[in-house]
């Protein structure tokens, strides 16, 4: 089985502070993608990458950056954390155009 | 752009029952089309998926979804609703370098006893 695995199931962050959730698969897949999901908004891409060192904005970039330096880990980073990015984080892999997701990580920014 | 519509935030059906939920896509070739499924504090796990050849897909649970190129559509069907299908449903649509995906805002589940 595919496994996704994200570092915090939740996670409570100050404003300002920098944030890093961190995502790892084990399946050796070339793409990974970080989405948030708010209700009634569904999930939204936030970044994607297709290899290593590679990486493509998705539909709501702003006030994120990401990090893939290893083909089965992607990091979202937060480089100053807003009230506005409290959501869950879902991270995929996929292969083939099927997406794998990990749990998500509930974020609270206060 | 590709993007997907999910006109039914919320359905309820009484457990038996059958089930249509609906989902509209807009992208310029041929789409790749999916169904995902999240169970009250789980993770997405996809339901079914339309690459191309056979417009009526079948997925697991029970779930059926069929492509309707002149209706832009890829409604998920299922015969008779059982209580453990109360979750929320996503259409999403692929574009054909099997990378960037689009969710639609979800539809939400209820089955009544």
């Amino acid at each position: 089985d595919v496994k996704v695995t994200q570092s915090s199931r939740y996670l409570v962050k100050r404003t300002g502070e920098k944030v890093f959730l961190e995502c790892v698969q084990d399946m050796d897949h070339e793409n990974m993608f970080w989405y948030r999901q708010d209700p009634g908004l569904g999930l939204r891409l936030i970044y994607f990458s297709y290899d290593v060192k590679m990486k493509e904005k998705g539909d709501i970039p702003e006030g994120y950056s990401v990090s893939r330096e290893k083909k089965e880990r992607f990091s979202l980073i937060l480089e100053s954390a807003s009230t506005n990015q409290t959501s869950m984080y879902l991270c995929a892999s996929s292969h083939r155009g099927e997406q794998y997701f990990g749990p998500g990580t509930r974020l609270t920014v206060t | 752009a590709q993007s997907v519509t999910q006109p039914d935030i919320h359905i309820t059906v009484s457990e038996g029952a059958s089930l249509e939920l609906r989902c509209n896509y807009s992208y310029g070739a041929t789409p790749y089309l999916f169904w995902y499924v999240q169970s009250p504090g789980q993770g997405l796990q996809l339901l079914l998926k339309y690459f191309s050849g056979d417009t009526l897909v079948q997925g697991i649970k029970g779930f059926e979804a069929e492509f309707k190129r002149s209706q832009s559509s890829f409604n998920l069907r299922k015969p008779s609703v059982h209580w453990s299908d109360a979750a929320e449903y996503f259409c999403a649509v692929g574009d054909g370098g099997y990378q960037k995906v689009t969710f639609g805002t979800g539809t939400k589940l209820q089955v009544i006893p």
